[in-house]
């Protein structure tokens, strides 16, 4: 079974800039789960999709950060415009209904 | 508040011996809690959940205890090995089986040979 997939695995942006993150999650798990991880720190939930639908985004800055699930399959995360503390490691995760979460590599993000 | 928390130290220990991790939360009545393992560049890895009704579990040399009057979750690793060196980071859902976890900040384990 192939794992949770994401690109690009590293971004080096200017702040104001924009970046977009991109996760396909394993084969038929309806939940999707974008996370923040900032180093030292433990994974913080932005927002979780169940199949192309929002649970919980109640921890997105939606100022400048959105996400969608097209499709109930792939799913983007955007950052427009990039401030500094923006800087972090982003995670997607993905499971079954009420299941493990398995998470991807990751997208480290530097905004200078 | 609500907080959950790890040891913020590295613990560091010499092969062979038992690791003890620590996982303390305050203001959460949790129905399960699970441990996580993280390796730099990697996402994390599920390791082991346990239930609010269980005690104790045991996978190969893992074993995880759950004391919901102490708030406290025990994670200990016999036997270990210098591959056991990581981050092992505990999460628990607050809101009772919709998925959403809430990750403490993550202990950092070195065995030395």
């Amino acid at each position: 079974e192939a794992g949770v997939a994401q690109s690009p695995r590293y971004k080096i942006i200017e702040k104001r800039q924009s970046v977009a993150f991109w996760c396909n999650p394993i084969s038929g798990h309806a939940t999707l789960y974008w996370y923040q991880q900032i180093l030292g720190q433990g994974p913080k939930l932005l927002i979780q999709f169940q199949n192309n639908g929002v649970v919980d985004d109640s921890q997105l800055p939606k100022d400048r950060f959105s996400a969608e699930r097209l499709k109930g399959v792939d799913s983007t995360l955007k950052i427009q415009p990039a401030k500094l503390e923006d800087s972090a490691v982003y995670l997607c995760a993905s499971s079954r209904l009420g299941d493990t979460q398995y998470f991807g590599p990751g997208t480290r993000l530097t905004v200078l | 508040s609500q907080k959950i928390e790890q040891n913020s130290e590295a613990l560091n220990i010499q092969e062979g011996k038992t690791a003890t991790l620590t996982c303390n939360y305050t203001n959460y009545s949790p129905a399960y809690l699970q441990w996580y393992r993280q390796d730099p560049g990697r996402g994390p890895v599920f390791l082991l959940l346990i239930r609010e009704n269980e005690k104790e579990k045991r996978k190969e040399r893992l074993k995880v205890t759950f004391d919901t009057t102490l708030k406290q979750s025990l994670f200990h690793i016999t036997a270990s090995q210098p591959a056991d060196s990581a981050t092992y980071l505990c999460a628990l859902d607050p809101t009772s089986n919709t998925g959403k976890l809430i990750f403490g900040q993550g202990t950092t384990l070195q065995v030395k040979p």
